[in-house]
């Protein structure tokens, strides 16, 4: 099945500076990669997703990027804010309305004043 | 639309009780899931279901049962508590929506075993 990694574990950045969270993903038949954030006693939510028939989207401060080829893929969070601190997640299924959806372990960002 | 909801928000059981977590919603998803959250291991998929009368296994299924008698409801259940189940519980229902396939959480349910 399907196994999500996710690094790093946590991550502390400046305010106004980039973060990038990585993943990797182990089935080359997945195609739909979300990504989730979850603020502190909040349910997650979606932030951005992509498929695999496009390698970057970008809405506002927040890209995602793929590379089929090496089964990775990374969410890019430009001029950060405090309200960007929160846990992220991404995850990885075939888009099929039959398909389970597999989170990575998530990514800790803090976002210094 | 309420969404996903979730009942209870919390319990607290004793090893070898046994209870059922609820999850409804109103979005007509004919997919629905279960995860438990735990620190440092994300989100993990318990059971899953692609519709009414049809649920499958995720990555950690042992200890819990789940049905889908109807589209709505897909309720999770534990048989015989353990400690290792202390967790945070979140149902999700799945659909698309303005172009996303996008899963819909419910509030979470934080069970704590004794």
């Amino acid at each position: 099945g399907e196994n999500v990694e996710q690094h790093p574990s946590t991550l502390s950045v400046q305010e106004g500076d980039s973060a990038v969270i990585k993943c990797t993903y182990s089935d080359s038949a997945s195609n739909y990669f979300p990504w989730y954030k979850q603020e502190l006693g909040k349910r997650p939510q979606l932030i951005i997703d992509i498929r695999s028939n496009v390698g970057e989207k970008k809405d506002q401060r927040i890209a995602v990027t793929l590379n089929k080829t090496a089964k990775h893929f990374s969410l890019h969070i430009t001029e950060t804010q405090p309200e960007d601190s929160a846990v992220y997640f991404c995850a990885a299924s075939i888009e099929t309305s039959y398909d389970k959806v597999i989170f990575g372990p998530g990514t800790s960002l803090s976002v210094i004043p | 639309n309420a969404g996903v909801t979730q009942t209870p928000k919390f319990q607290v059981l004793k090893t070898g009780q046994s209870m059922t977590l609820q999850c409804a919603q109103d979005m007509n998803h004919e997919y629905m899931s279960w995860y438990r959250q735990d620190p440092g291991m994300g989100l993990r998929l318990i059971h899953y279901s692609v519709g009414a009368g049809i649920t499958d296994q995720g990555e950690v299924p042992n200890g819990y049962n789940v049905s889908r008698s109807t589209t709505e409801d897909f309720p999770l259940r534990l048989l015989s508590a353990a400690p290792s189940q202390t967790s945070v519980y979140f149902c999700a229902s799945r659909g698309f929506r303005g172009g996303r396939n996008e899963q819909f959480f419910g509030p979470g349910t934080r069970l704590t075993v004794l």
